[in-house]
C-alpha cells in the first residue's frame, strides 16, 4: 500500500497570505489528523477528521481550519499567516477513529512564512 | 491534563551496544495507548513500537523493546544491538479513548549512534 502523501512538500509564503495543505491518507484509512511541529513548541495536535466530520480540535486559533472529502483526502488551511506559523505540518492517517489505532504519518509540509 | 515527559534531550550509544530512552506520562485515564516514534533527518515519523495499557506484557519488535511500568507511569524504550540507521529523534506519545485519538507527544530524545 502507498503511504500517506502530503503536498506540497515545501512552501514559502509571506505574512498575511493564506495557504492550503493537502493530505492523502493510506488507502482504506478514514481518519486523518494534523499536527504542527516547531522547535519551540514541539509536536502539537491541530485537528482530526473522520468521515468528513471534525472529531477533535487542538488549541489553535480559528485561522487554522480543515476539511475532509468523501475519499478521505484532507486539506488544512491557514489564513492570515503569521511568522510563528512557520513549521513542519504533519498529517497522519489511521483506519478508524479509535485511540487504539496506530497513526501513520506522511513526510510533512515545510511551511516558511516570511 | 495529560502530559508526556522525556527527560533526556540527547543520548548517544556505540554501534552494537544497548541504549535505553526514558519516558514518563501523567494521566488519570485507565484506557490508553503508548507509542514510540522515530523521526530521522528526513522528518518522516515512523512507528517503532506500541503498548496497550491493559496489557501487562511488555511489547517487543525485533531489537526494540519497552519497559512499561503502569503504576509508575513510565514507558522506556530499549534498543539492542544499535545500528547506525537507528540515529534519529525519538518521540514518546500517548493517546486515550476519552480524548479522541489525538497523540500527545513528549519533547523528544535525539539519539546519536557512534561507529
Amino acid at each position: 500500500k502507498a503511504g500517506v502523501t502530503q503536498t506540497p512538500r515545501y512552501l514559502i509564503k509571506t505574512r498575511g497570505q493564506q495557504v492550503t495543505l493537502s493530505c492523502s491518507p493510506i488507502s482504506g484509512h478514514r481518519s486523518v489528523s494534523w499536527y504542527q511541529q516547531t522547535p519551540g513548541q514541539g509536536l502539537q495536535f491541530l485537528f482530526e477528521y473522520f468521515s468528513e466530520t471534525q472529531r477533535n480540535k487542538g488549541n489553535f486559533p480559528g485561522r487554522f481550519s480543515g476539511r475532509q472529502f468523501s475519499n478521505s483526502r484532507s486539506e488544512m488551511n491557514v489564513s492570515t499567516l503569521e511568522l510563528g506559523d512557520s513549521a513542519l505540518y504533519l498529517c497522519a492517517s489511521k483506519p478508524l477513529a479509535g485511540a487504539q489505532d496506530t497513526q501513520y504519518f506522511g513526510p510533512g509540509t515545510r511551511l516558511t512564512v516570511l | 491534563a495529560q502530559t508526556v515527559t522525556q527527560s533526556q534531550p540527547e543520548m548517544s550509544v556505540q554501534e552494537a551496544e544497548t541504549v535505553t530512552l526514558s519516558c514518563t506520562y501523567d494521566t488519570s485515564e485507565s484506557d490508553y495507548y503508548l507509542f514510540w516514534y522515530k523521526q530521522p533527518p528526513s522528518r518522516q515519523m515512523i512507528l517503532v513500537i506500541r503498548q496497550e495499557a491493559y496489557k501487562q506484557q511488555n511489547a517487543t519488535e525485533n531489537r526494540f523493546s519497552v519497559n512499561f511500568q503502569k503504576a509508575a507511569k513510565s514507558f522506556s524504550l530499549k534498543i539492542s544491538d544499535s545500528q547506525l540507521g537507528d540515529a534519529a529523534m525519538y518521540f514518546c506519545a500517548y493517546s486515550a479513548q476519552n480524548r479522541g485519538s489525538r497523540l500527545t507527544f513528549g519533547e523528544g530524545t535525539q539519539l546519536t549512534v557512534n561507529p
